[in-house]
């Protein structure tokens, strides 16, 4: 099975409320990523998992976490929800040479 | 830090007729380019990974790198109106925890 999953596909929050999101792979894959895609943006990359190792880009450093409890899953979670988080949440996982699989997103609307 | 920039920002074509999109980088060293299509509200589908020079086929996809000129292009063949999605080149260097930079992609229209 070459999917990467993504729970909940369609996301609705409060403003101020807290918000985690769900990926998973059954590939084995030591890499998970968490990009950020606006409409009309480059999707942006938040954080990635080498293995058990949290690397977060600099300038989303304070605004999202993560965790890796095992190998298959990875976690999003946004603290406080703002309006600014409104965005499709894609996650892709790879190994080595291998392709990138990307999930098929979830869907964040913050009101 | 890696500038990935694409062209035409968006495309409108006749169905049949090829379509070209292009794709430049600023680094040089970078090994990995892929391109990707996104239907609106979908996920990213993978069209065409392509590591060296040259030209790569995926049934009617066809990515040409020419890493001297800094450029990667996207040429899709007889496309047809469910072609019709935004198109996103993504450039990395290899290993296993390399990061993809996106360009903004190019909304590419297929009219019947």
């Amino acid at each position: 099975d070459t999917t990467v999953k993504q729970n909940p596909r369609y996301k609705l929050a409060r403003v101020g409320k807290p918000v985690n999101l769900i990926c998973s792979q059954t590939m084995n894959h030591d890499t998970m990523y968490w990009y950020q895609k606006k409409p009309n943006q480059a999707p942006k990359l938040l954080l990635f998992y080498y293995d058990k190792i949290l690397n977060r880009e600099a300038d989303t450093f304070e605004k999202f976490q993560s965790s890796r409890p095992n190998n298959s899953f990875c976690s999003l979670y946004i603290g406080s929800a703002g309006l600014e988080y409104s965005a499709m949440y894609l996650c892709a996982s790879k190994t080595g040479g291998s392709e990138v699989f990307f999930g098929k997103g979830t869907r964040l609307t913050v009101v | 830090q890696q500038k990935v920039q694409q062209s035409p920002e968006s495309l409108t074509v006749s169905e049949g007729a090829m379509a070209s999109l292009n794709c430049t980088f600023s680094d040089r060293s970078s090994d990995n380019f892929r391109w990707y299509r996104q239907h609106s509200g979908k996920g990213l589908e993978v069209l065409v990974s392509i590591f060296s020079d040259g030209e790569k086929e995926e049934g009617s996809f066809t990515a040409h790198l020419n890493r001297a000129s800094l450029h990667v292009f996207l040429h899709i063949r007889e496309p047809q109106p469910s072609d019709s999605a935004l198109y996103l080149c993504a450039v990395s260097p290899g290993g296993s925890n390399a990061k993809l930079t996106f360009g903004k992609g190019t909304k590419l229209s297929v009219k019947s």
